[in-house]
């Protein structure tokens, strides 16, 4: 049971900003929020997490709630290459601790 | 951000054979590594933990007998799908985490298995 829920699927415009949302309303005082994406055929890649405070990196910036019920990431400019599906993941966050997927979003960058 | 490397990325075997696919961490030490398995239009589904000199760990409805995963070192685990037959065609996928601190999963790019 992945314990999140993300939409199915969302369109965005090339160059517009594209802001993924996801409910874990169960979420743990110590669970962090983790987002992979897989890009078709290929395996997941890291985007990044956070635990309670808004994180930036060079690809995204993911925004999280006060309560950490719900978080969004948000990818500033999307391109056509980030056509993929976007999975959000509550973890722990240890070496042994497995990653469980969800359905995920299918996000399709349009021209 | 750290390479976990999987070969072969596709193989096509006869039904009835074994296929070995190999999952390394480049550039880390990987005490724990997942195997998941991936069939078309679904998500990833996790099918065992692999613990560096011990037994792997396998999620429910798993056979451990028809999947040996192997983790003889901390940078290679192999997982071995005996007895292939065609309902086992699939995308299977490793991933491993570094071993300090908060830290992300890498994965590698996928085996493309079919069975004939």
């Amino acid at each position: 049971d992945a314990k999140t829920t993300q939409p199915t699927s969302m369109d965005c415009a090339e160059g517009r900003a594209a802001n993924l949302p996801c409910n874990h309303s169960t979420i743990s005082g110590n669970e962090y929020v983790y987002w992979y994406r897989q890009i078709h055929s290929q395996g997941p890649q890291y985007i990044i997490h956070g635990l309670k405070n808004n994180e930036t990196n060079e690809m995204a910036s993911l925004i999280i709630t006060e309560d950490r019920k719900s978080s969004t990431l948000i990818l500033p400019h999307a391109t056509l290459r980030d056509t993929a599906v976007y999975y959000c993941i509550r973890n722990y966050g240890g070496a042994t601790n497995k990653l469980i997927f969800g359905t995920g979003t299918l996000l399709a960058v349009q021209p | 951000g750290a390479v976990v490397s999987q070969h072969p990325s596709r193989v096509i075997c006869k039904s009835g054979t074994s296929v070995k696919i190999e999952c390394r961490s480049l550039d880390f030490q990987a005490t724990t590594m997942f195997w998941y398995r991936q069939f078309p239009k679904q998500s990833l589904m996790l099918m065992a933990t692999s613990n560096e000199g011990s037994k792997a760990t396998y999620e429910q409805g798993v056979e451990k007998d028809k999947f040996l995963i192997n983790h003889a070192s901390l940078t290679l685990s192999t997982l071995t799908v005996t007895s292939a037959h065609p309902e086992d065609s699939s995308f299977y996928i490793c991933s491993a985490r570094s071993g300090r601190g908060i830290t992300e999963a890498f994965f590698g790019q996928g085996t493309r298995l079919t069975v004939v």
